[in-house]
């Protein structure tokens, strides 16, 4: 029930076009779902966030649409670019004060010029 | 800028060895987090703090063990290290009052056990 599946485990996606990652949860306490962005050599870095009570929120190219009847929720890259390779991890936050998240799997996304 | 340092980047060590990694952070967080990353297995947490002294386990402690003396500084432990304990470690922080839930990672210690 602490789980979040995402996917795909890897994504190859053409310059300019659109990259899609899915997550799933099962525990409807969670309160807060982020997306993190990691580059090779770097700590994963807060890209984009969404709480339950939004179904999407866009910062720039970067959209999350969120169901909560589907207890899923997932991450748009519109006009993708090779700058956005990367991995990607969606989160989910279990409440309380010590902001513990829950992380996927990630997801390798190589965006070919 | 905010910032967390790891102070090993990389790390060779022998099976049986004690090994230390070092997290500082410099934002004045409560809260502060060990992740061991895998291919294919993602971010797992091993220790998380939220206090100075204090320390709870994640999902992944068997074989860890962390130290927090000061608001600023927390360590990871491999009291006897074994291969299977050959991973990137990612440190993280975070604020109580911030709301959000935002994780600052440092730059992670690749630690490989022969």
């Amino acid at each position: 029930q602490q789980q979040v599946k995402q996917s795909p485990q890897s994504l190859i996606v053409q310059k300019g076009g659109i990259s899609i990652i899915n997550c799933a949860y099962e525990n409807t306490a969670f309160d807060y779902f982020p997306w993190y962005q990691q580059f090779p050599g770097k700590g994963p870095a807060l890209l984009i966030a969404i709480r339950p009570d939004v179904s999407e929120k866009k910062e720039g190219r970067f959209t999350i649409s969120f169901n909560k009847s589907a207890k899923q929720f997932s991450l748009h890259i519109m006009d993708s670019q090779p700058g956005d390779s990367a991995t990607y991890f969606c989160a989910a936050r279990g409440g309380g004060a010590t902001n513990k998240l829950i992380f996927g799997t990630g997801t390798l996304l190589a965006v070919q010029p | 800028d905010v910032k967390v340092t790891q102070s090993s980047r990389y790390l060779v060590k022998r099976t049986g060895e004690k090994v230390f990694l070092e997290c500082v952070q410099d934002m004045d967080h409560e809260n502060m987090f060990w992740y061991r990353q895998d291919p294919g297995l993602g971010l797992r947490l091993i220790y998380f703090s939220y206090d100075v002294k204090m320390k709870e386990k994640g999902d992944i402690p068997e074989g860890y063990s962390v130290s927090r003396e000061k608001k600023e500084r927390f360590s990871l432990i491999l009291e006897s290290a074994s291969t299977n304990q050959t991973s990137m470690y990612l440190c993280a922080s975070s604020g109580s009052k911030q709301g959000g839930g935002e994780l600052f990672f440092g730059e992670g210690s690749r630690l490989t056990v022969l």
